[in-house]
This record gives C-alpha cells, structure tokens and sequence, in this order.
C-alpha cells in the first residue's frame, strides 16, 4: 500500500524564493496534518484539515506561509518569500478519520535548505 | 509550546537490556501515543493508551499512563540494535479537536 506521499524530498532554494511542498495522503483518510522538525523547537504542528477544511492553523508561524487542500487527495505548503530560518525538515501526516482515537501515518518528509 | 517533555532526552543501552522513558505532560488528554523515527524518516506509530487506561502492551512495548501525575512511560523488553530510533509521545489534549501535540523526543542508541 502507498503511504503518504511527498515531493520534493529534498529543496534547495535562495532566501527570498518561493518554496512549495507537496503531499498526497493515503486514499480515504480524512484528515491531514503539516508539521514542521528543527532542531531547536523539535516538531510543530503548523495547520490541519479535516475533509479537506482547515481546522486550526494556529501553528503557521507568519503570512509567509500558506496551505491548501483543494481535494481530499491533494494539499500544498507555500512559502513565499523563503528565509534562512525557514530550513527545516517537513512532514505530512495524515488520518482515516477527524475522530480522536487515530494514530496519524507520516510521510517521509521535505527536508528544506534556505540559503 | 510543546505538551509533553521526555525523559531522558538520550539513552545509550546494550543489546539485550531494557530500556524505558519517560514522558509528562501538562493539560488533560484524551488519549496518549508514542512513536519512533529512525534516522532520516518520518515518525511510525508504535501504540495508543486512551485516557481510562493504565497500561498496553504490544510485543516488547509496554506503556503505562498515569492521568493523576499526567505522565506515561515506554518500555522497550530485550532491546536489539533495530530498536535505536528517536520515540517520541504525542498527546491529544481535551478541547483540541483530533490534533496532536509532541514532545521533545528521547534518542535511543542500541549498541550491538
């Protein structure tokens, strides 16, 4: 079975640049997560949807940021514009179902450099 | 700010021991999960305990919950070098809808 999936693996880009991370959840999961893993602050949730609406997105950390879930198969993370401080390794991590009791299946993760 | 804190923040144990960590929290929960990343990966579910539980066991993991010092503990039996990952717990706060909050994480190193 696929697992959820995430492009790119791995993103080098320029401070200033626009960054735009993907992820496709695993088919019939309902709810999607973004985190984001750094050293200092450990891992953060930034946002999450519930079929495909965005439930709380408390954790984005400036306008800089941005996420989409056009479809239930589908979402991005932007960044416009990047910084240095935005390097990171981020993940999605999606759910069968918005009930509590769910564990959460973790993509890969985009580990991204801001130069 | 992060809802649950591991203890010890590293573990370096032998093959064959156990190994056990500790996490604490702060708000009540709905339930607690504990999960583990290798190396370069994304995290793995290993086992949830739900708020009116004590303890669970799956294979060599055992964990305990503790509502009223708001702690819980992972136990690894009989630890084999596949087991060094970094284990994290992850709590579902009352309130908060179906997300979850992660600690810090302890790193487990299993030497063969």
């Amino acid at each position: 079975d696929a697992g959820v999936i995430q492009s790119p693996r791995h993103e080098v880009t320029e401070m200033g640049q626009e960054v735009t991370l993907r992820c496709k959840p695993i088919s019939g999961h309902n709810s999607l997560f973004w985190y984001r893993q750094t050293m200092m602050r450990g891992l953060e949730l930034l946002i999450y949807f519930n079929n495909n609406v965005p439930i709380d997105d408390s954790g984005m950390p400036e306008d800089r940021f941005s996420a989409k879930m056009p479809n239930a198969s589908f979402s991005t993370l932007k960044i416009q514009p990047s910084e240095p401080r935005d390097s990171a390794v981020y993940f999605c991590a999606s759910s069968p179902t918005s009930g509590r009791d769910n564990e959460q299946f973790f993509g890969p993760g985009t580990r991204l450099t801001v130069l | 700010s992060q809802q649950g804190e591991e203890d010890p923040q590293a573990l370096s144990i032998q093959e064959g021991e156990n190994a056990t960590m500790n996490c604490s929290y702060k708000t009540s929960i709905n339930n607690l999960q504990w999960y583990r990343q290798n190396s370069g990966r994304g995290l793995v579910h290993l086992i949830l305990i739900r708020s009116n539980e004590r303890e669970k066991h799956s294979g060599r993991l055992r964990v305990t919950l503790d509502t009223s010092k708001k702690s819980s503990s992972l136990l690894i039996t009989a630890s084999r070098a596949a087991d060094t990952a970094s284990y994290f717990c992850a709590t579902s706060p009352i309130g908060a809808g179906n997300k979850l909050t992660f600690g810090g994480g302890t790193r487990v190193l299993v030497k063969p």
